[in-house]
């Protein structure tokens, strides 16, 4: 089955500064890749996707990149703000929404005033 | 629109009883539901995917038998812990896919959660 890494676990940051999260996937066939943005106690909030047939997918300051051949994709946030921080899951899928999600083990983002 | 809600947010329970945890889709049918468990500050595991009218499909290492799913509409998923033991508390997410669009039918939409606390 799939096997989701994700790297690092916990990232700290300045304010302003960017923030980069790396997942890499086991299974060749996934074409769905999500990051989630968890807060305390709180259910996973989708901040963004990609799928397979894309490379590069940017909203504002959120942007993520997919290399399929090397089975990796990363989350990329610029100008961090302290609301930013939270813990953010990588997630791989065969299908978007009608397969179930293998997640990442999160990374604990904390963005410094 | 695309809301999903669990009932309780919150239970505890004393070792040896049974908890029923509720999912529901509010504003669209969900043909597929996922139950994830996530143990503190570690990340969701899969739990079991129910799919309306059917039986539940069980990851490996979840006991069908402890954990009873039954998805008896397009907008209800349960979950049931039965002889819930300490070792079963953690934080319980539903998640739910559309059948048909609006919503978006290849999204996730995930419930609030049920933080199970078993004394």
């Amino acid at each position: 089955g799939e096997n989701v890494e994700q790297h690092p676990s916990t990232l700290s940051v300045q304010e302003g500064d960017s923030a980069v999260i790396k997942c890499t996937y086991s299974d060749s066939a996934s074409n769905y890749f999500p990051w989630y943005k968890q807060e305390l106690g709180k259910r996973p909030q989708l901040i963004i996707d990609i799928r397979s047939n894309v490379g590069e997918k940017k909203d504002q300051r959120i942007a993520v990149t997919l290399n399929k051949t090397a089975k990796h994709f990363s989350l990329h946030i610029t100008e961090t703000q302290p609301e930013d921080s939270a813990v953010y899951f990588c997630a791989a899928a065969l299908i978007a929404g009608n397969t179930p999600l293998v997640f990442g083990k999160g990374t604990r983002l904390s963005v410094i005033a | 629109g695309a809301v999903v809600s669990q009932h309780p947010s919150r239970v505890i329970c004393k070792s040896g009883t049974s908890v029923k945890i509720e999912c529901r889709s509010l504003d669209f049918q969900a043909t597929t539901m996922f139950w994830y468990r996530q143990f503190p500050k570690q990340s969701l595991m899969l739990m079991a995917t129910s799919n309306e009218g059917s039986k539940a499909t069980y990851e490996q290492g979840v006991e069908k038998d402890k954990f009873l799913i039954n998805h008896a509409s397009l907008t209800l998923s349960t979950l049931t812990v039965t002889s819930a033991h300490p070792e079963d508390s953690s934080f319980y997410i539903c998640s739910a896919i559309s059948g048909t669009s609006p919503p978006a039918i290849d999204t996730q939409y995930f419930g609030p959660g049920t933080r199970l606390t078993v004394l």
